[in-house]
């Protein structure tokens, strides 16, 4: 059973196009998560959201908009897709969010804008 | 905020030793965690560390220095398939914010 499953795997669009990546976990945690992993690999938090709550924007451009229906699923609706939003995205989640946990992995989205 | 460093990239032979360090500035502790990752693969949890003192987990031990803001993940008896990034990762306060590493890319060559 695939705990935080993320579509689609990969995406190549146009720049300019609007386009959006799913995410679902099915471990029963409150609190999910999306990062950015550019080319150079580093890893960066974009959002994230505890029982379809916002609780973390980390100044994300607002072409970006996280959704949340309930608390397993978290999608992100990119707007006009720019050339720098080529990148991995990963979704994440964790029990409750507070404190040291560990957080699971998508299998991440490779988004290529061209 | 948090800061962490880490080395850009390593290299090793099969069936040696490794250490990867990780320092680590933070305005509160809430412990460091270490993570691994394959190319074109997700990060995978490997340790995380809250007190002081060494931890081992099979062939991986992670070391946790809160005193000097200090960590290292030791690999022993490496094999081909421990040729990965190793992130390290500290939490914020209150609700969560993994503030990862640059990555350290491993290459372990026969």
């Amino acid at each position: 059973d695939t705990a935080v499953s993320q579509t689609p795997k990969y995406l190549v669009t146009q720049m300019g196009n609007d386009k959006s990546i799913k995410c679902e976990q099915n471990l029963g945690h409150d609190t999910m998560y999306w990062y950015k992993q550019d080319s150079k690999k580093f890893l960066k938090i974009m959002f994230s959201y505890n029982n379809k709550e916002l609780i973390i924007n980390e100044t994300v451009p607002n072409r970006f908009s996280p959704k949340s229906p309930d608390k397993a699923h978290l999608n992100l609706h990119i707007n006009s897709l720019e050339l720098g939003d080529s990148a991995v995205y990963f979704c994440a989640s964790s029990p409750s969010g507070i404190g040291g946990e560990t957080q699971y992995f998508g299998p991440g989205t490779r988004l290529l804008v061209l | 905020g948090q800061n962490i460093d880490q080395p850009t990239e390593m290299t090793a032979t099969e069936g040696a030793i490794v250490q990867i360090n990780c320092t680590y500035q933070t305005s509160g502790f809430n412990g460091l965690f270490w993570y691994q990752q394959h190319a074109g693969e997700a990060p995978t949890f490997l340790s995380y560390n809250v007190l002081d003192g060494l931890e081992e987990k099979g062939r991986f031990s992670s070391f946790l220095s809160r005193s000097k803001g200090y960590s290292y993940l030791l690999l022993k008896e490496l094999q081909m398939k421990d040729s990965a990034s190793y992130l390290c990762a500290v939490p914020s306060e209150g609700f969560q914010k993994l503030v990862f590493g640059t990555g350290t890319r491993l290459l372990v060559s026969p």
